[in-house]
């Protein structure tokens, strides 16, 4: 395996389950990311890992839940989601995050999650 | 507020020249980024920007200016492959990436 895998690539839930997201790095980054994209919508920033520690939540509901257990792994756990939650849910990961061409960031192929 | 603008779709010919213009307004800047997302697919990396300038890769060029807070993406002998969303994003002060809605642009023989 090479670069970001993510598993499922899709996922089709009710609003009273709970699943998780996983997303694996292959590239021996420090940070990881967690990203919403709706159509026509900037992508949405939701966490940031760098070094398994989090550094940003930008207000994400409370029903979106992550994880990052080793610098490798990143997990989004989901319980009690709303409709207005599908979307794709893509990973990202870069070598570091203080700036410059390091803090590129490479991308898994995404979760396409719908909320019935 | 922070914003990022650039055209929501554009439409070119195969073999032709096409430039995708991005204009941002960041809370500092720390690099300007360019990625390609063909539909269903991950965003792939194309260019960083962070001193003015041209930079070229290939069929792809990118160009930045700070003092105009604007840049761009040219893509020369387009090919029907080149038809996806391209996505410009600004490293801000806080290192975190802000995002352009994308562009789309579409190909026709």
């Amino acid at each position: 395996e090479t670069g970001v895998t993510q598993t499922p690539r899709h996922l089709v839930m009710g609003m009273t389950n709970k699943k998780s997201l996983k997303c694996e790095q292959h590239l021996g980054h420090n940070a990881m990311y967690w990203y919403k994209q709706s159509a026509k919508k900037p992508l949405e920033l939701m966490f940031v890992y760098s070094l398994e520690e989090r550094v940003e939540n930008n207000s994400v509901p409370s029903r979106f839940s992550p994880e990052c257990p080793n610098s490798s792994h990143l997990f989004l756990h989901l319980h009690t989601l709303q409709p207005e939650d599908s979307a794709l849910y893509l990973c990202a990961s870069s070598q570091d995050r203080g700036g410059g061409p390091g803090d590129t960031q490479y991308f898994g192929p995404g979760t396409r999650l719908t909320v019935l | 507020g922070q914003n990022i603008d650039q055209p929501t779709e554009m439409t070119a010919t195969e073999g032709a020249i096409v430039q995708i213009n991005c204009t941002y307004q960041t809370s500092g800047f720390n690099g300007l980024f360019w990625y390609q997302q063909h539909a269903g697919e991950a965003p792939t990396f194309l260019s960083y920007n962070v001193l003015d300038g041209l930079e070229e890769k290939g069929r792809f060029s990118s160009f930045l200016s700070r003092s105009k807070g604007y840049s761009y993406l040219l893509l020369k002998e387009l090919q029907m492959k080149d038809s996806a969303s391209y996505l410009c994003a600004v490293q801000d002060s806080n290192y975190q990436l802000i995002w352009g809605a994308g562009t789309k642009l579409i190909i026709k023989p």
